[in-house]
């Protein structure tokens, strides 16, 4: 079942606002990843993250890699009404058969302008 | 380039009915995946294939089967339908062992 813990579950913002939403696990992990779904439409690959400390921008949104190594947030700075959507965390897991993702339950955005 | 496409978009199925869903991704990537997200679940995944010839369950495989048809096609067959497979299903796929996958726009599949 699912072993990634996001929160919040949802979230009622005013355009201009900061957005701070976290995932935490009960194991280590080296890799996470942040997804953005917009409604009707496929999760989109927003930043990943491959160690511990790392933190990385992609425009207004910023992530850190937990210094435990089990835990990830995502901030987004100075929303917009585009922010709207569900975000996934997601954390990666190698098996002798390829590569996986476990994700989040998602954190629903939601930006009154 | 198209990224990864999967038809049909909707689909209503009468319980026991089968069905194919489609997906073709033209980044020549080597990993493609199958998922189902229901509400307030995220993304589970069904089955997953890290190369041509090769498929391997994931999390929620249990009335489901998948063929890898070539490098670019993996698709996803009920062979059965249940209730409890109304859900919306992505396809995603990735570049070799990489984590940074790429998703369709999802199949809509409603069984009454």
């Amino acid at each position: 079942g699912q072993q990634l813990n996001q929160s919040p579950q949802s979230m009622f913002i005013q355009e201009g606002e900061d957005v701070s939403m976290n995932c935490t696990s009960s194991s280590i992990f080296n890799t996470w990843l942040w997804y953005k779904q917009e409604p009707g439409e496929g999760p989109v690959l927003l930043i990943a993250l491959y160690k511990a400390g790392e933190l990385t921008s992609n425009g207004r949104l910023t992530a850190q890699f937990g210094i435990t190594r089990k835990d990830s947030f995502l901030n987004i700075s100075a929303s917009i009404p585009s922010d709207v959507g569900i975000y996934f965390c997601s954390r990666g897991v190698v098996k002798t058969s390829g590569s996986r993702l476990t994700f989040g339950e998602g954190t629903q955005l939601t930006v009154n302008p | 380039n198209a990224g990864v496409t999967q038809t049909p978009k909707f689909q209503v199925l009468k319980t026991g009915q089968s069905m194919t869903l489609q997906c073709a991704q033209d980044m020549n990537h080597n990993s493609m995946y199958w998922y189902r997200q229901d509400p307030g679940m995220g993304l589970r995944l069904i089955y997953y294939s890290a190369s041509e010839g090769t498929t391997d369950k994931g999390e929620v495989p249990n009335g489901y089967n998948v063929s890898r048809l070539n490098k670019r096609e993996f698709s996803l067959r009920l062979e059965s339908a249940a209730p409890s497979q109304t859900s919306v299903y992505f396809c995603a796929s990735a570049r070799g062992r990489s984590y940074e996958q790429y998703f369709g726009p999802g199949t809509r599949l409603t069984v009454t």
